[in-house]
């Protein structure tokens, strides 16, 4: 079955870094263009960045372009979101989340991980 | 970016109901919208995607409808595993965008 196992969320100070990465198994990974898409706590859903199937191409949110750099390893089948500036507004649960399409990019998010949580706070 | 906006953002309503709820975005997004359903502590699943397609494993009392600038999700009958959050998504163009959600209370 789909599994999507993010990691490496925690509490970091304003204008640190944080590197979230999110583990992927029982699909063909590298067929799949795949997202980040965060939550506030007791917010709605704001989607974060997406990353190609190879991972030759990336789009930002407004919100962390410039900061944020998404990334994949195909061979490790995993992801990685290394952010960097953060600030408070960046406080939320980041889900790592599947393009539904297998050959190329729907923008639609068929399975979710279970999230991770980042607080931005002094 | 397109706006998306969600009527209403509580909607209260008892088991065997018809439900209906509205999405409206700021600019044409054809028939580019998708649905989700999520419950407290938990990921959103999709429920619906180019307005109308049911997902599969989603039940049939679960339809969508609209084009343009708005859209209808619609809980034909209402049932208790159906209370949660539900938000509308455009996928025209990026950044993508969601609505702002609307919780689906027991009344």
């Amino acid at each position: 079955q789909v599994q999507l196992v993010e990691s490496g969320g925690g509490v970091v100070q304003p204008g640190r870094s944080l590197r979230l990465s999110c583990a992927a198994s029982g699909f063909t990974f590298n067929s799949h263009a795949m997202n980040w898409v965060r939550q506030a706590p007791g917010k709605g859903l704001e989607w974060v960045a997406v990353i190609s199937y190879d991972g030759s191409n990336q789009y930002y949110s407004d919100s962390v372009k410039g900061r944020f750099t998404f990334s994949r390893d195909n061979s490790k089948n995993t992801l990685y979101l290394q952010m960097n500036s953060l600030r408070a507004e960046d406080t939320a649960i980041y889900y790592c989340a599947r393009d539904r399409s297998s050959t190329g990019l729907s923008n639609i998010f068929d399975y979710w991980g279970q999230g991770t949580l980042v607080t931005v706070s002094s | 970016d397109i706006q998306m906006t969600q009527s209403p953002s509580t909607l209260s309503a008892s088991v065997g109901d018809r439900v209906t709820i509205t999405c409206r975005a700021s600019q044409s997004i054809s028939n580019w919208l998708a649905w989700y359903q999520q419950k407290p502590g938990k990921a959103p699943n999709v429920l619906i995607y180019e307005t109308s397609n049911l997902e599969s494993g989603v039940p049939s009392r679960f339809s969508g409808s609209g084009s343009g600038t708005e859209f209808t999700l619609t809980i034909s009958s209402l049932q208790p595993d159906d209370f949660a959050t539900y938000y509308c998504q455009q996928y025209k163009s990026y950044s993508l965008t969601f609505g702002q959600g609307t919780k689906v209370e027991i009344k």
